[in-house]
């Protein structure tokens, strides 16, 4: 069965370094997600990407955040600037062309900021 | 968005049925109903999604009712690895952004 992939599953870099996350959607899928959620709280939705382009974006993918998909089947998340309150798992998904509720979660990367 | 209340927490033994009702008084025509499970330190799942009547599939069934107002997802005989947090999630596909609220979280015991 085909899996969305993140790597690395634990980061740990010092407040004010960038990271980037990293994440294989499933190859046939059309449409990207990072989701975050901080320890014991909500799954919070960051943004949605779709046609090399970003469609949706929420109030915590402030301009710290990017997102990209440098080739045909990498998709990144790039922090510039880390906070002690991005430490956090990160989770990205992607789903097809239908079925917009029926979105496919990676592991997840296990982001710590010093 | 589609307001949803579902019960905190759940307890269970194996090989018993569990069914988590959700309530969502305000859902919308367009809106379609949809359960994710989360295991600790894990991506949700997507489970199930329905718009109406009853929909089935390997893992769970999902009941709706006419008014559409509440629906129960509803897992036969859990074993101890059905422990997880159960989320109900309501709104039109078209919509991409997920909102998880906080969920149900299933306790199966021995």
């Amino acid at each position: 069965e085909p899996e969305v992939t993140q790597t690395p599953s634990h980061q740990v870099t010092q407040m004010g370094q960038e990271v980037i996350l990293r994440c294989v959607p499933i190859s046939n899928h059309l449409y990207f997600y990072w989701y975050r959620q901080i320890l014991g709280q909500k799954v919070e939705f960051l943004v949605s990407f779709y046609n090399n382009e970003i469609s949706e974006k929420s109030e915590i993918f402030d301009d710290q955040f990017s997102v990209e998909r440098p080739d045909g089947s990498n998709f990144t998340l790039k922090i510039r600037s880390t906070k002690l309150e991005d430490s956090a798992m990160y989770f990205c998904a992607s789903s097809g062309a239908r079925g917009a509720y029926e979105q496919y979660f990676g592991p997840g990367t296990r982001l710590t900021v010093t | 968005l589609a307001k949803t209340t579902q019960p905190v927490s759940m307890d269970s033994y194996e090989g018993q049925e569990v069914n988590i009702t959700c309530s969502h008084n305000n859902i919308a025509t367009n809106d379609y109903i949809t359960w994710y499970q989360q295991f600790p330190s894990q991506g949700p799942r997507f489970i199930i999604q329905g718009y109406k009547t009853k929909v089935t599939n390997e893992v769970a069934s999902l009941f709706i009712p006419a008014d559409r107002k509440s629906s129960t997802l509803s897992l036969p005989r859990v074993s101890l690895s059905d422990t997880a947090v159960y989320y109900c999630l309501v709104g039109d596909t078209g919509r991409r952004a997920l909102t998880f609220g906080s969920g149900t979280r299933l306790q199966v015991q021995p």
